[in-house]
């Protein structure tokens, strides 16, 4: 089955700079890519996603790309500000009669003053 | 608000016992999903329904079953519980447009056995 790795588990950044995380899945199969932010008890929501036949998305502060061949794929959050803090999800979704959706295991992102 | 309603709130309840956790998705959805999030397991799809008819299966234990209404209400029922259990359960309802599917989430139910 499909198996998403996140890395890394815990960053802390102060305001103002980047913020990356890095997800990498197994499943070949898998064509849709999204994100979901979830602030401390909270729902999760989406906040971009990728498909698989495009290398980059941007919206705003936040960018995803996607490397099929290596099959990974990178939340890029730029000019960082602290209600950018929250735990970030990647996930992995194989669509169709076989639907697996499959999340990474959080990254829980600091952002200070 | 994602427009994806979840009942109860908060559940408390004893090991062996059984629990039902409603969700109601957004107006005019046909799908929903059920997902379990703990510390130790973190985010997990349990089960995906489509217009009344299970369509897809994740991690969702044999005591775990879900049904979609004609209304288009779901039901997760617990069964049997065991104190690693507790957990959130989110569920969602998603919306597919130009070929791509957004799934909104519920604001979950919190369940602890005890």
């Amino acid at each position: 089955g499909e198996n998403v790795e996140q890395h890394p588990s815990t960053l802390s950044v102060q305001e103002g700079d980047s913020a990356v995380i890095k997800c990498t899945y197994s499943d070949s199969a898998s064509n849709y890519f999204p994100w979901y932010k979830q602030e401390l008890g909270k729902r999760p929501q989406l906040i971009i996603d990728i498909r698989s036949n495009v290398g980059e998305k941007k919206d705003q502060r936040i960018a995803v790309t996607l490397n099929k061949t290596a099959k990974h794929f990178s939340l890029h959050i730029t000019e960082t500000q602290p209600e950018d803090s929250a735990v970030y999800f990647c996930a992995a979704m194989r669509g169709g009669s076989n639907y697996k959706l499959t999340f990474g295991k959080g990254t829980l992102l600091t952002v200070n003053p | 608000d994602s427009g994806v309603t979840q009942t109860p709130k908060h559940l408390i309840t004893a090991t062996g016992q059984r629990v039902t956790l409603r969700c109601s998705p957004r107006s005019g959805d046909l799908s929903v999903y059920w997902y379990q999030q703990s510390l130790d397991q973190g985010l997990q799809f349990l089960i995906q329904y489509y217009n009344g008819e299970e369509r897809a299966k994740g991690n969702i234990l044999e005591r775990f079953s879900a049904q979609q209404f004609p209304d288009l209400h779901s039901e997760l029922n617990l069964s049997s519980l065991e104190l690693g259990d507790s957990a959130l359960y989110f569920c969602a309802s998603s919306v597919t447009a130009g070929g791509q599917e957004t799934q909104y989430f519920g604001p979950g139910t919190r369940l602890l056995v005890l």
